[in-house]
Order: C-alpha cells, then structure tokens, then sequence
C-alpha cells in the first residue's frame, strides 16, 4: 500500500464549471477525511466517513459541494457551479477508527478556478 | 472542542533543540494531543501523539504536564528539512473529525 492518493494533483478550470475530486484511502482504514486548504491557514474540516456512512459535515460545505464513498472504498467530492472562492487545495486522509489514531494524508488536489 | 493556541513562528539554526509549546485550556477528558507536520505543497504528516506525561518516537519527543493543558513537541538537533509548519491538535478523534488551527512556521537556519 503506497498510503493516500488523490487524483488529479492540479485541476484548473473555468467558473461555473464543475469538477471532482477522487481520494483513494490506504485499504484497511475505514474513516476517510475531506479537508480544504488555502494559503497561509491550517487544513479546514470539510467532511468525513466511516465506511460507507458520512458521519459529519462542517458548515463550509456548501449545497455546491457533495462527497460520496460508494462501498466504502474511494471516495469522491465535486463541486459545482465553481467560484473563485473555491481556489484551494483539497485534502484527503485515512485513518482506523478510535480515539488514538493519526491520519494519513494524501497529497491534495489542488484547484485553481479562473 | 478544544481550541489550542500556538506560537504563529519561530526560527532556529541546524543542531539546536526545537520545543514548540501548544495551549489547550479546555481539553476533554477523552482528547488526545496529535502534532502534524507539514511541508509546502504536501499534506500534513503524523509526527506524535499522547495522552500524558511523555511520549518520544524516532522523530520527537511530546510532553504533556498533569493538568494537560499545554503540550510541548520537541525535535532534537533540527536540520534544515525540518522546516516546515507544525499544528498542534486537540481531539477524540473517535468522535469527530481533527480541527487544525494556523499552526507554526519554523525556519531553521544554516
């Protein structure tokens, strides 16, 4: 296992286009992360699974932006209708569930809308 | 949940000891401490966590006092590759999901 991927490494793209997102975990975690990341500030909480379940989801997660992980396996955010504001890096990260577990992060996505 | 607070930088030469000290005043019983290190352009990568007292790996070593309302992460003898920003968390993570502050920013210096 080579730890967390997320695919693409950078996406730009026009606003009001939409884009997604993949994050694919290290295999036997079952809690996957979504964070945001802009210039300067510490990740943002966005949302996060156990397994197939979205467990919880920080008031930054617009309608525009929606995260799935069908079976429990990879996991997918897209956003649409994309602003300016969206320009950032997405991060992804895995862990076991429990109180005394670290993540394991991915190295982003990052998005730049024009 | 707890908030931590941080220096926002700190600066250091090659060789010397690095303590960076976190206040966490309103942690919970059932928190741990989880220090991430993160270098430009990478995700944030696990260096340590505790509970109390001390815990020291192969990379750094995290002292917690009894109160457990501070923490300090120390890196024995920095190089420059240890440049990079340091968060300190406060958390159950088997409940909710990590909340990262701002972090610092150590610069390590020939």
């Amino acid at each position: 296992d080579t730890g967390v991927s997320q695919d693409p490494r950078h996406k730009i793209t026009k606003r009001g286009q939409n884009v997604t997102f993949r994050c694919d975990p290290i295999s036997e975690h079952n809690r996957l992360y979504w964070y945001r990341q802009t210039l300067g500030q510490g990740p943002e909480f966005l949302t996060y699974f156990q397994n197939e379940a979205q467990l919880e989801k920080s008031r930054l997660l617009s309608d525009r932006f929606s995260a799935e992980r069908p079976k429990g396996s990879f996991s997918t955010l897209e956003i649409q209708r994309t602003e300016q504001g969206d320009s950032a890096m997405y991060l992804c990260a895995s862990s076991l569930s429990g109180a005394s577990y670290g993540y394991t992060f991915g190295s982003g996505t990052r998005l730049t809308v024009v | 949940l707890a908030k931590t607070t941080q220096p926002i930088s700190m600066d250091s030469y090659e060789g010397q000891e690095v303590n960076i000290t976190c206040s966490h005043n309103n942690i919970a019983t059932n928190d741990y401490i989880t220090w991430y290190q993160q270098f430009p352009s990478q995700g944030p990568r696990f260096i340590i966590q505790g509970y109390k007292t001390k815990v020291t790996n192969e990379v750094a070593s995290l002292f917690i006092p009894a109160d457990r309302k501070s923490s300090t992460l120390s890196l024995p003898r920095v190089s420059l590759s240890d440049t990079a920003v340091y968060y300190c968390l406060v958390g159950d993570e088997g409940r909710r999901a990590l909340t990262f502050g701002s972090g610092t920013r150590l610069q390590v210096q020939p």
